[in-house]
């Protein structure tokens, strides 16, 4: 079992449309990264949360560690969103220096 | 941008062939990590270097050996290719001193063992 779980695994939306993405996790975690990863591969780093909420332009990141669960809301889509999101943790304790562990990925794709 | 580099961007190899992958970390980050990512699947740590020494290692054989070297850029070596070893792979890199161990990732080399 992945100790990182998101869903849903694809989501399609009409422009404009208000976008939430879920991530749960089983492990005590020190930090909980939303990653945007584009065709090609290449990923960006999108927020990193050990509490509360975190707001970027229209991105907004939250995170409840009592639940263990992070949602990450993309309000007024664009198809410029279209991209895998990708929750990953890392560990409370590990001894590797901020290895992450990832989910699986949230295929977005943004119609106009 | 990063400022994580990758080289190449896409390789072909056969079947039991050796393949090394390279990135160069941003500038300052003693730390590197690398990840293989299937297709359709999440990245899966394989290995970190910190100051030039393994720190850490997920569930790979020992045929991925990296490096790390002075000036912190790193090498991912696969020996004894396998079909299964088709993959992204991703280096990130990092600085201890910074908070929380933000991460930086490079773009990837997309290799096919065919």
């Amino acid at each position: 079992k992945n100790e990182v779980e998101q869903s849903p695994q694809n989501l399609t939306a009409q422009e404009g449309e208000f976008i939430t993405i879920n991530c749960s996790y089983s492990v005590g975690i020190s930090a909980l990264h939303w990653l945007q990863q584009h065709p090609g591969g290449g990923i960006v780093s999108l927020f990193m949360l050990s509490s509360g909420k975190k707001k970027h332009g229209r991105l907004i990141a939250t995170i409840n560690i009592q639940e263990k669960h992070s949602s990450l809301h993309i309000t007024a889509s664009h198809p410029r969103d279209s991209a895998v999101y990708i929750c990953a943790v890392r560990l409370k304790g590990g001894s590797t220096l901020g290895r992450l562990y990832f989910g699986r990925g949230t295929q977005l794709t943004v119609w106009p | 941008e990063t400022g994580v580099t990758q080289s190449p961007t896409h390789l072909i190899k056969t079947r039991g062939q050796q393949v090394t992958l390279r990135c160069s970390s941003q500038s300052g980050h003693n730390t590197v990590s690398w990840y293989q990512q299937a297709l359709g699947q999440g990245p899966q740590f394989i290995f970190q270097y910190y100051r030039e020494e393994e720190n850490g290692r997920g569930n790979f054989p020992p045929r991925f050996s990296g490096l790390q070297f002075p000036n912190y850029s790193s090498e991912l070596n696969v020996n004894a290719l396998e079909l299964d070893d088709s993959a992204l792979y991703l280096c990130a890199s990092s600085w201890p001193g910074q908070a929380a161990y933000e991460q930086y990732f490079g773009p990837g080399t997309r290799l096919t063992v065919t």
